[in-house]
């Protein structure tokens, strides 16, 4: 059965450093979601994205971070300069563009720790 | 915005007894999903159900959309049901997905 995957699965990094977050979602999918969650707290959408480019986005969301889909199957979230408070987990979702069928897929998850 | 409520937020079992689960919301929604937290953090989808009834082995959920609630039953429970278990629901447009709080769930032997 076709998954989302995303690498690595554990980063360390130093504050102030950027870091990529890379993802491959499903092949025949064409939404594609970032979330993360904080160690004990909910998991929270951070931004969607349609088209090559972003659909929607939280105010978690700022200027720090940004996504791109650089080929045909990766999908990145990118942050800037990173801070402590940016030590989550985060999650890759992809789902299908079909009227009616809004299943998300998630990935395993890349957790970030800021040091 | 859409807000997600599940309960209990602490569950405690016995191996071998059965649970349910809840998970309110406040708005209409056309998508529920289900997810259990491994320890590893790992989000296993467990159903996707906006409306109806579906069971996977031990586990059955419904969703009453008009009633504005989904439930998760587990019966039979296993040490390997210990988790976190999340509800999140989407609406209309692009479909974000808004999480609930989850329910702890511990199941001793």
């Amino acid at each position: 059965e076709p998954e989302v995957t995303q690498t690595p699965s554990h980063q360390v990094t130093q504050m102030g450093q950027e870091v990529i977050l890379r993802c491959v979602p499903i092949s025949n999918h064409l939404y594609f979601y970032w979330y993360r969650q904080i160690l004990g707290q909910k998991v929270e959408f951070l931004v969607s994205f349609y088209n090559n480019e972003i659909s929607e986005k939280s105010e978690i969301f700022d200027d720090q971070f940004s996504v791109e889909r650089p080929d045909g199957s990766n999908f990145t979230l990118k942050i800037r300069s990173t801070k402590l408070e940016d030590s989550a987990m985060y999650f890759c979702a992809s789902r299908l563009r079909l009227a009616g069928s809004y299943e998300q897929y998630f990935g395993p998850g890349t957790r970030l720790t800021v040091t | 915005g859409i807000q997600v409520e599940q309960s209990p937020p602490d569950l405690i079992l016995q191996e071998g007894a059965n649970s349910t689960l809840r998970c309110n919301f406040s708005d209409s929604v056309n998508n529920l999903q289900w997810f259990h937290q491994n320890p590893w953090g790992q989000l296993i989808n467990l159903f996707y159900i906006p409306s109806g009834t579906k069971q996977n082995g031990r586990l059955s959920a419904t969703t009453v959309a008009t009633e504005r609630y989904s439930l998760l039953y587990i019966s039979s429970s296993q040490t390997t049901d210990s988790g976190v278990y999340f509800c999140a629901v989407g609406i209309t447009g692009f479909q974000k997905l808004v999480f609930g709080t989850g329910t702890r769930l511990l199941v001793s032997p």
